[in-house]
């Protein structure tokens, strides 16, 4: 089945440890998005990927980076965690970008940070 | 002025009645609107979509929009216990924006 997969779906790190998420999907979808939620919020997106065409939001913090090496894969790297990263990492794909192209989640990745 | 709102609920329905999730947004520009429903310590799954004025049925799920009031709704026909969960409202135009969600719990 084509899917969103995201790795860890747990992840502990310490205080200013550098962590990666992973996640791959098997859509062949060109949009990749990284979002986080924190407990009862709305899902903030922090940036996405048209393609290789990197899109920053304006408010996401410098210590939130990505890479996405291929169609397939997208990382997020978070330089040096803050006990305020904690939350759910979600990964989503769309077909395209376009406003009508819903969006499809991956199970997410729950940071947890000490 | 938030620009997705939803009432944070929670909405409890008895098992069997009709359960009523409303969505205001702020941009009149919004082509596209999304419910996804999201279990507690899970990911969004996409419930349904509607991009035109007026109603959406699939199945037990009825997704209303009225552009000219800014308002989406999605109504659960035949609510069950399964269905307990936060719904969230997305809208799309120059980028999507999630509402924060409405948290339903429907009673056996």
């Amino acid at each position: 089945d084509a899917m969103v997969i995201q790795n860890p779906r747990y992840q502990v790190t310490q205080f200013g440890k550098p962590v990666t998420l992973s996640c791959s999907q098997t859509l062949n979808h060109n949009v990749m998005y990284w979002y986080q939620q924190k407990s009862s919020q709305a899902p903030k997106l922090l940036f996405h990927y048209y393609d290789k065409d990197f899109n920053n939001e304006a408010d996401t913090p410098d210590n939130f980076q990505s890479r996405r090496p291929n169609t397939s894969f997208c990382f997020l790297d978070i330089r040096s965690p803050g006990l305020g990263d904690a939350a759910m990492y979600l990964c989503a794909t769309s077909r395209d970008g376009g406003a009508t192209y819903e969006q499809y989640f991956g199970p997410g990745t729950r940071l947890t940070v000490t | 002025q938030k620009e997705v709102e939803q009432n944070s609920g929670p909405l409890s329905v008895p098992e069997g009645a009709i359960a009523s999730l409303n969505c205001t947004y702020s941009d009149r520009g919004s082509q596209s609107f999304f419910w996804y429903r999201q279990y507690s310590g899970k990911s969004p799954e996409l419930i349904m979509f509607i991009y035109s004025n007026g109603d959406k049925e699939d199945g037990r799920f009825t997704a209303q929009l009225n552009k000219a009031s800014q308002y989406v709704s999605l109504l659960i026909r035949d609510s069950q216990p399964s269905d307990s969960a936060t719904y969230l409202c997305a809208v799309s135009g120059f980028k999507t924006i999630f509402g924060a969600g409405t948290r339903l719990f429907v009673k056996a």
